[in-house]
């Protein structure tokens, strides 16, 4: 099991630029987060997914934010335009299920926008 | 609804010190209960899961943590640190009262000195 693959590890960019960070989650798993991790909020849910369709994206901060699933194996997580404030290490996870089940979580993107 | 609070952001021991890491959840329902650790530049790993079969749960590295029902309390503990043990700890609850969404704390930042 490779676990949950995010790419790149590492984005800089310039503000007003297009952002997309990806991610693969465990095979099997149904359900997938995406969490915003910094020094000030620390781990904010951003959307979760379940089955492909997203089920709360309450957390996602601004229009600016999108984030899609087309199939079990692949997410998205896109800004545009990125601004300064997005700077941040953003993370994907799984579970096969909810409730006792713990997150697996992906090394993170860490986004730095200038 | 469902919260959780991690008593200090940064906690210090010298090596070989009893380590406690406190957390304290709020859950109108039987809560689920998670501790999860942060490496330098990686994701977060399960360390210990508490699911009502035992009031005191085993995890990896040496850790444990005790649910307490009474205190609403779930702290972290290990007898003897180790400089690997160096690095960020977070608590969690997940209940039917937040859709068995985790609630992470704000996590608290473990510094072990020689």
């Amino acid at each position: 099991d490779a676990g949950v693959i995010q790419s790149p590890r590492h984005e800089v960019t310039e503000m007003g630029q297009e952002v997309t960070l990806r991610c693969k989650p465990i095979s099997g798993h149904d359900y997938l987060f995406w969490y915003r991790q910094t020094m000030m909020r620390g781990l904010e849910l951003l959307i979760y997914f379940n089955n492909n369709v997203p089920i709360d994206d309450s957390g996602m901060p601004e229009d600016r934010f999108s984030a899609k699933m087309p199939n079990a194996s692949f997410s998205t997580l896109k800004i545009q335009p990125s601004e300064p404030r997005d700077s941040a290490v953003y993370f994907c996870a799984s579970t096969n299920r909810l409730d006792n089940s713990p997150l697996h979580f992906g090394n993170g993107t860490r986004l730095t926008v200038t | 609804a469902q919260s959780v609070t991690q008593l200090g952001s940064h906690v210090s021991v010298s090596e070989g010190a009893l380590v406690l890491l406190r957390c304290n959840y709020s859950s109108s329902v039987p809560p689920y209960l998670f501790w999860y650790v942060q490496y330098p530049n990686q994701g977060l790993q399960l360390l210990l899961k508490y699911t009502s079969a035992a009031t005191l749960v085993k995890g990896i590295n040496g850790f444990e943590a005790e649910f307490k029902k009474s205190e609403t309390s779930f702290h972290l503990t290990k007898p003897s640190a180790h400089m690997s043990d160096a690095a960020e700890y977070f608590c969690a609850v997940t209940s039917s009262g937040g859709s068995y969404i985790p609630t992470f704390g704000r996590g608290t930042s473990l510094i072990v000195h020689p």
